[in-house]
């Protein structure tokens, strides 16, 4: 079957813009997790959806970021007002139930300018 | 505390030698450890996984070997292979935590 797909494959954006980032997981997870990895860094957690609520949220940096999954499935990391800092990989991660291994998606590598 | 601490940076290794990737961590209440693979341009995939209650896990020419009372583990890769060359990544969570803790990653080299 089809693993998590993540759209756009890049985006490069202007400082202050607004950008969506899209996630589709593996069907039937209903786990999903959003990371963000620098260059030559570890993924660091952003975001975890059990279902369409977001059990954890304590990764998310600052209020300018914001994930919606509102029907249990696709998830959307959203980002305003970007700044240089932001530019990195993001990668979206599902799981299915109770089981422990997360499946990552190829990641949007973000870019602001 | 949720720190996962990894060595080396980075490492060379001949065709069919051994590549050591050593991880430590401080929460004793991590309670599950998997290492992921990362090509250029890819998301990471599981490579391998264990849980504290064995000390070693073989899956083919990967091995994990855990340390509970050193709060260590590391992945052994066997006769390894230039098409092994990626980042390694070991992470650790535990039930209830459900988020991974990375470590930095080790970007590994397998010269032909």
């Amino acid at each position: 079957g089809a693993g998590v797909s993540q759209t756009p494959s890049n985006k490069v954006t202007e400082k202050g813009k607004y950008v969506e980032l899209r996630c589709d997981p593996i069907s039937g997870h209903t786990a999903l997790y959003w990371y963000r990895q620098s260059l030559g860094q570890g993924p660091e957690f952003l975001i975890y959806f059990q279902g369409t609520g977001a059990a954890d949220d304590s990764g998310l940096p600052n209020d300018r970021f914001f994930a919606v999954r509102p029907e249990g499935s696709v998830s959307t990391l959203k980002i305003q007002r970007t700044e240089r800092g932001d530019s990195a990989v993001y990668l979206c991660a599902s799981r299915q139930g109770s089981t422990d291994t997360q499946y990552f998606g190829p990641g949007t590598r973000l870019t602001v300018l | 505390q949720q720190q996962v601490k990894q060595s080396p940076q980075s490492l060379i290794v001949q065709k069919g030698g051994i590549s050591i990737i050593n991880c430590a961590y401080e929460n004793t209440a991590f309670d599950y450890f998997p290492w992921y693979q990362q090509f250029p341009g890819k998301g990471p995939a599981l490579l391998i996984a264990i849980r504290p209650d064995v000390s070693e896990k073989k899956e083919g020419r990967f091995t994990i070997s855990f340390n509970k009372s050193a709060k260590q583990f590391s992945l052994h890769i066997m006769d390894s292979q230039p098409g092994d060359s990626a980042t390694y990544f070991c992470a650790a969570t535990y039930t209830g935590f459900q988020k991974l803790v990375f470590g930095t990653g080790t970007r590994l080299l397998v010269s032909p």
